[in-house]
């Protein structure tokens, strides 16, 4: 099992450019999320899936689009990149239900000047 | 939604200490409480969860006890050692929000040798 598996690692950005992170879990998780991790703010949900073809939104969602076409993948799309999200993302995975911890990616930090 | 406050915000301890790191939260419906723990540059790890029919759980050095009626639930670490020193994060979840975590800030916690 290779887990949770994000990509790319890093990533600079020009304002104004799109980008998509990539995330894929190899372990049958119905349940993925994306997080980002600013200093002092711990870990806010920006969108999360439940299902294939079912998304929705959390705490942070602007600027951020997200599909899940596969139980497997669930990719985060930044529409127009702005300093302000300048961040490291986490994408988490976890099977269905309320007793089940989430296992993290290795995370992406991203830059945008 | 529901709302998770932690404290301390920082913890400095000597090695051998104990350590306990607090949690609140809003919602009476949560039944799921996570704690991570996360080293400089890493992911988030699970390392203990309690469930809202528990009062307390141990796993070797590390305990979490749950008050529902006070709604808060507590990280116990004993005989403290420098690899412990990490961010750890406590978390609850509830079916309203789909079992989907709310995190709270994150404790640096800083154990000196």
């Amino acid at each position: 099992n290779a887990g949770v598996t994000q990509t790319p690692k890093f990533q600079v950005l020009k304002t104004g450019q799109s980008m998509t992170l990539q995330c894929a879990q190899d372990m049958n998780h119905e349940y993925m999320s994306w997080y980002r991790q600013d200093p002092g703010m711990g870990l806010r949900l920006i969108h999360y899936s439940v299902g294939a073809g079912i998304t929705d939104q959390g705490e942070v969602p602007n600027g951020y689009n997200v599909s899940r076409s596969t139980t497997e993948d669930f990719p985060l799309r930044l529409l127009s990149a702005a300093p302000s999200q300048t961040s490291v993302y986490f994408c988490a995975s976890s099977y269905t239900g309320p007793n089940y911890g989430y296992t993290f990616g290795s995370g992406t930090r991203l830059t945008v000047v | 939604g529901e709302n998770v406050e932690q404290h301390p915000s920082t913890l400095s301890v000597q090695e051998g200490d104990s350590a306990v790191i607090k949690c609140t939260y809003s919602d009476s419906a949560s039944n799921y409480f996570p704690w991570y723990k996360q080293e400089l540059g890493k992911r988030p790890q699970l390392i203990i969860d309690i469930r809202s029919n528990v009062g307390e759980k141990k796993d070797q050095r590390i305990a979490v006890t749950l008050n529902k009626t006070a709604k808060h639930f507590s990280l116990h670490i004993t005989e403290t050692q420098p690899e412990d020193s990490a961010v750890y994060f406590c978390a609850a979840s509830w079916k309203g929000g789909s079992y989907i975590p709310t995190f709270g800030r994150g404790t640096s916690l800083i154990v000196h040798p």
